[in-house]
């Protein structure tokens, strides 16, 4: 079946430090990949959305500057969060349709970020 | 830009009892709506997908869809223990997936 692998599990960076994340597709050729931001009172936000060989589209408040994505091929992405400050701390997830039924996304279990 | 408003915030049933969760969405557009649930320490699964309006049922879970009153809800018959979770709405807003608040529900042994 279709699994999405996200490395690592949980992080703590010092604040103003940087940290990459890792988003894996296994079983499924992830075309396009989905970040999300789950805050510490569960609430999404979409914070990019990748296909791969056409440009990363950024949402309101997200800039390439300070979240640059990498996605090299149909089965890995990454993420870095630069310069992380309080505000970013959250369960940042990786979600990916598989193709069929309808481009349902399925998810990682999420990188969870603590900022100190 | 949808905008998602899930109810209620929180919900306690006992154990068999009928747990129901409501979402309303803004864009009159949105074709594609889920229902996805969250355990704790783990990511969102996709638990139902609902795309014409009327009901679906899978199991114990039924979803319902009503376009035109941009309403979606989830009934979950004979609770269990282990569906206490977090559970999320979503619909599609154009190119992207937009998530509802959500809504923790405790099944009660």
């Amino acid at each position: 079946g279709a699994l999405v692998y996200q490395y690592p599990r949980r992080t703590i960076c010092k604040s103003g430090t940087s940290m990459r994340m890792e988003c894996q597709a296994v079983g499924f050729q992830a075309t396009s990949v989905a970040w999300y931001r789950q805050s510490p009172q569960k609430t999404f936000e979409l914070i990019a959305l990748s296909t791969v060989n056409s440009a990363i589209k950024y949402e309101q408040n997200f800039t390439q500057e300070k979240f640059p994505i990498s996605h090299p091929n149909l089965s890995f992405s990454s993420m870095t969060v630069l310069n992380a400050y309080l505000e970013d701390r959250g369960l940042y997830l990786c979600g990916a349709p598989t193709g069929s039924s309808q481009n349902t996304l399925y998810f990682g279990a999420g990188t969870r970020l603590s900022v100190l | 830009q949808q905008k998602v408003q899930q109810s209620p915030e929180s919900l306690i049933v006992p154990e068999g009892g009928m747990a129901s969760l409501n979402c309303t969405f803004s864009d009159r557009n949105s074709q594609y709506f889920w229902w996805y649930r969250q355990h704790s320490g783990e990511g969102p699964k996709a638990l139902m997908s609902i795309f014409s309006n009327g009901d679906k049922k899978e199991g114990r879970f039924t979803a319902h869809l009503n376009k035109a009153s941009l309403y979606v809800s989830l009934h979950i018959k004979d609770s269990q223990p282990s569906d206490s979770a977090l559970y999320f709405c979503a619909g599609t807003g154009g190119y992207k997936v937009v998530f509802g608040s959500g809504t923790r529900l405790l099944v009660s042994p």
